[in-house]
């Protein structure tokens, strides 16, 4: 099973801040890794999938980077409607597994 | 557009089958690979399995042993069985469409989900 640790667990930011999500695996997974948006009530969306390609849709000011075993999530001027849990996912080997999520708040 | 949309009972009593079904609509079910997730409320997203619309499958092994996956390509409907269930299985389940790219395949669409709880 590759384990993954997403940092940090709680981030308190500003709109229009530049916010930073890392996730960091227990072995490679070359680029297969997913980035999801879940909002309460509602289902995760696909944010970014090969670590950095964006899913259609989704806005420009989000972006992925990485591989290996460290990889990070960007929003680069947050929106109000940004403010929500992210997590990510490897779907490099079985079982797919999933970070422990990052919730952004308002400060 | 495709939608998924999840079915079944939402409450289920402890050593009994957790049943749940999601409907395809907007697309074919055909060619893809779905797939079940849940979730405890207030905590992070399991992944259960997912099948191929031939029926071959892939597990978790953590709940291999409990879980059954089946499709029906005349209905555009996949399902999930899940037994001898106790509390710890009380969650919102997930169904989702699997996306692909180069060699590798995620979920890509998710249904709304819809709650079941493990209850006497």
């Amino acid at each position: 099973v590759i384990w993954m640790t997403q940092s940090p667990s709680l981030l308190s930011a500003s709109t229009g801040d530049r916010v930073t999500i890392s996730c960091r695996m227990s072995q490679g997974i070359s680029s297969y890794l997913a980035w999801y948006q879940q909002k309460p009530g509602k289902a995760p969306e696909l944010l970014i999938y090969a670590a950095s390609t964006l899913q259609s849709g989704v806005p420009s000011r989000f972006s992925g980077s990485g591989s290996g075993t460290d990889f990070t999530l960007t929003i680069s001027c947050l929106q109000s409607e940004d403010f929500a849990t992210y997590y990510c996912q490897q779907y490099y080997s079985f079982p797919w597994t999933f970070g422990q999520g990052t919730k952004v708040e308002i400060k | 557009q495709v939608q998924l949309q999840e079915s079944g009972p939402g409450l289920v009593k402890p050593s009994e089958t957790l049943s749940l079904t999601c409907t395809v609509s907007g697309g074919s079910i055909s060619s893809y690979y779905w797939s079940w997730i849940r979730q405890p409320a207030g905590k992070g997203l399991e992944w259960i399995g997912r099948i191929y619309t031939s029926g071959s499958t892939n597990y978790n092994p953590s709940l291999k042993s409990r879980v059954t996956m089946s499709v029906d390509t005349s209905k555009n409907q996949f399902s999930l069985k899940l037994s001898s269930v106790t509390a710890a299985d009380t969650a919102v389940y997930y169904c989702a469409r699997v996306g692909t790219y180069g060699s590798g395949s995620y979920p890509d669409l998710w249904g709304q989900g819809t709650l079941v709880t493990v209850s006497s």
